[in-house]
């Protein structure tokens, strides 16, 4: 079974800074695997990246990921006030999913 | 536009049955696997169950492998999710979630129908 570990567990930032998360696998995935969500207050999940780097439909360029094997990165290049929020990484293994446990980025 | 509407959550004591309810519109629903996600309160995302567009695979976490069944009716364009018996652990929003077919991520997700294992 992977698991997916996110650091750190808070990101206390200004609006207008970078943002770097990290999610790292138990053991190295398969290309084309890993996305990362948005959770908003009282809100369901957002899609973000999927397939490690690429953007999903209507995600502003500020919303980059990269990464492979066991290391993986979100990067929000200047935080926006709605960015502050929740975000969690997600491997699709076959036909089961795994989440890490999230990332909150609070206002500083 | 696509729009996903559960229902069923509720408090049920441990040991009782419940089943949840998602209907789906705005997109063809027997032509996408669908999951259930589930987030306790104050926790994170947990990955609880999958079915295929034609119902035929069924996969489950293991947390509630024996327990719950997924299950869904294509000419209903809903998804179920029958919760036998229950623990505190299991209490949560449950979100129905479709999933694309490019990478077979989650794309929309609905509002979540809160569950409530308590005596």
């Amino acid at each position: 079974e992977i698991v997916l570990t996110q650091s750190p567990a808070t990101l206390s930032l200004s609006p207008g800074e970078r943002a770097t998360l990290s999610c790292r696998a138990s053991q190295s995935l398969s290309p084309s695997s890993l996305a990362w969500y948005r959770q908003k207050p009282g809100q369901p999940p957002t899609l973000l990246i999927y397939n490690e780097f690429e953007r999903a439909t209507g995600i502003p360029a500020r919303f980059s990921g990269s990464g492979s094997g066991t290391d993986f990165t979100l990067i929000i290049s200047s935080l926006e006030p709605e960015d502050f929020a929740v975000y969690y990484c997600q491997h699709r293994g076959g036909w089961f999913r795994t989440f890490g446990q999230g990332t909150k980025v609070e206002i500083k | 536009q696509v729009h996903l509407m559960e229902s069923g959550g509720g408090v049920v004591q441990p040991g009782r049955s419940l089943r949840l309810s998602c209907a789906a519109s705005g997109f063809t629903f027997s032509t996408y696997g669908m999951h259930w996600v589930r987030q306790a309160p104050g926790k994170g995302l947990e990955w609880v169950a999958i079915i295929s567009a034609d119902g035929s695979a069924k996969h489950y976490a293991d947390s509630v492998k024996g327990r719950f069944t997924v299950s869904r009716d294509n000419s209903k364009n809903t998804l179920y999710l029958e919760m036998n018996s229950p623990t505190t652990e299991d209490t949560a929003l449950y979100y129905c979630v479709k999933e694309e077919k490019i990478g077979y991520y989650f794309d929309y997700w609905g509002q979540g129908t809160l569950v409530t294992v308590s005596s």
